[in-house]
């Protein structure tokens, strides 16, 4: 059963838009990681953030943000005024810590195209 | 900065053939992975490896088999290429072995189609 869902298989939007990307969980651990990574065209997955599930502060990081709610299982992923460069399929990914390896379940992403 | 850097970019092989995919990282990680990432279904996890010499498997092993001979060299391994095997692969590498214990870093993918 697939642990991490991404429902938004792709997402449009124009250059300055604010997007949301929707990441939902599921897990029975109560100590577990969060993370976001962006793959542009050149295919390397560049890592973006990491939350463990202790830490449900809210994470701002230039255009970037993160709203993790473990009521509703969710760790989403707004970029404000988007950018062509942010053109990129990203991936939300979990670790538990009873996997007892840094191992990451990745969801099945969401591809984003910004247009100019 | 860490890099991990993997052989072959683009493949092309027949049905049957032995398929060797190479991933070298330079900074002493501990944990190397073998992933590969089909559309819709995401990235997938195929071996790992914590120290020399040591694999587990992930999530879809079948087919599939790995060598970690260094610490910084892990190989994953085609015994008889099939169709259903034309996906990327993705090579990654951690600083420690635990749960969440810090980021993957990952090498640019390897194209593998099997004619």
């Amino acid at each position: 059963a697939q642990k991490v869902t991404q429902a938004q298989t792709e997402i449009s939007v124009v250059e300055k838009e604010d997007v949301t990307l929707d990441c939902v969980y599921e897990t029975r651990d109560t100590t577990y990681y969060l993370f976001w990574y962006k793959q542009p065209p050149s295919g390397e997955l560049v890592f973006l953030i990491r939350r463990n599930s202790f830490d449900e502060q809210n994470e701002i990081s230039g255009r970037y943000s993160w709203n993790f709610q473990k009521s509703t299982s969710s760790f989403n992923f707004t970029i404000t005024a988007s950018q062509v460069v942010d053109s990129a399929v990203y991936f939300c990914a979990l670790s538990e810590d009873s996997g007892g390896y840094n191992k990451l379940i990745f969801g099945a992403g969401t591809r984003l195209a910004v247009h100019p | 900065d860490v890099k991990v850097t993997q052989s072959s970019r683009y493949l092309v092989k027949r049905t049957g053939e032995k398929v060797f995919l190479e991933c070298v990282q330079d900074m002493d990680h501990e944990n190397m992975f073998w992933y590969r990432q089909d559309p819709g279904l995401g990235l997938r996890l195929i071996y790992f490896s914590y120290d020399v010499k040591m694999k587990e498997k992930g999530d879809i092993p079948e087919g599939y088999s790995v060598s970690r001979e260094k610490k910084e060299r892990f190989s994953l391994i085609l015994e008889s290429a099939s169709t259903n095997q034309t996906s990327m692969y993705l090579c990654a590498s951690s600083l420690f072995s635990g749960a969440g214990t810090g980021e993957l870093f990952f090498g640019e993918g390897s194209r593998l189609t099997v004619l």
